[in-house]
């Protein structure tokens, strides 16, 4: 799978919008991009995924570019319960364990008041 | 339930016990995952179920772990000779057929003293 850089943490305003970077220079042209986010003592959970189209769904919207070589996640007004380290993570859709997820470090995000 | 559970939640194991750490997938669901969380780390693979067939066991981290799903529902993580570096959150995940969404657990936190 592709690897992904995203910076260590973030911080925005409650209300505010969140934008979360995330590079994937060496994506392959099968792999998609997912975002999952962890909040602290809980399991991850899925935000959002895309191929090469924009996407949104009620949690967020995911914007990649046009070369695929990087993206970003938009919580549109975020809220205190967002803090959470977000995972951006690249790879194929289906198929045994190749459908594993292999996270990095991710991006701790703050929202303050 | 209509989430992935995983028991117990949290484990206190003197080194050198043998723990077992239960998930019970979303119920039809055929794939399972199990990865360890270190501290401060993002998640990391350790095995995966294709119903009751182990297809994939690269990531567990030495022949102490062992894991099981008999009936292609239930999963079991048995560690044997506990030690202090087993020391995780131990996550747990499925995923049904023909999508390529994770839902995790909440996770079973093992100390090891």
């Amino acid at each position: 799978d592709a690897k992904t850089t995203q910076p260590p943490s973030m911080d925005c305003a409650e209300g505010r919008a969140a934008n979360l970077p995330c590079n994937h220079s060496t994506i392959s042209g099968n792999e998609y991009v997912y975002w999952y986010r962890q909040i602290h003592s809980q399991g991850p959970q899925y935000i959002i995924h895309g191929l090469k189209n924009n996407e949104t769904n009620e949690m967020a919207s995911l914007i990649i570019t046009e070369d695929r070589k990087s993206s970003t996640l938009i919580l549109p007004h975020a809220t205190l319960r967002d803090t959470a380290v977000y995972y951006c993570i690249v790879r194929v859709n289906y198929g045994g364990s190749q459908g594993n997820l292999i996270f990095g470090k991710g991006t701790k995000l703050s929202v303050k008041p | 339930g209509a989430g992935v559970s995983q028991s117990p939640r949290y484990k206190v194991a003197k080194r050198g016990q043998d723990v077992a750490l239960r998930c019970d997938p979303i119920s039809g669901h055929v794939s399972l995952f199990w990865y360890q969380q270190a501290l401060g780390q993002g998640p990391e693979f350790l095995t995966y179920f294709q119903n009751e067939a182990q297809l994939d066991k690269s990531g567990l981290p030495s022949d102490r772990f062992f894991a099981e799903r008999p009936e292609g529902s239930v999963s079991t993580l048995k560690i044997q000779r506990t030690q202090q570096e087993d020391s995780a959150v131990y996550l747990c995940a499925s995923r049904g057929f023909g999508t390529g969404e994770l839902f995790f657990g909440e996770g079973s936190r093992l100390t090891v003293l």
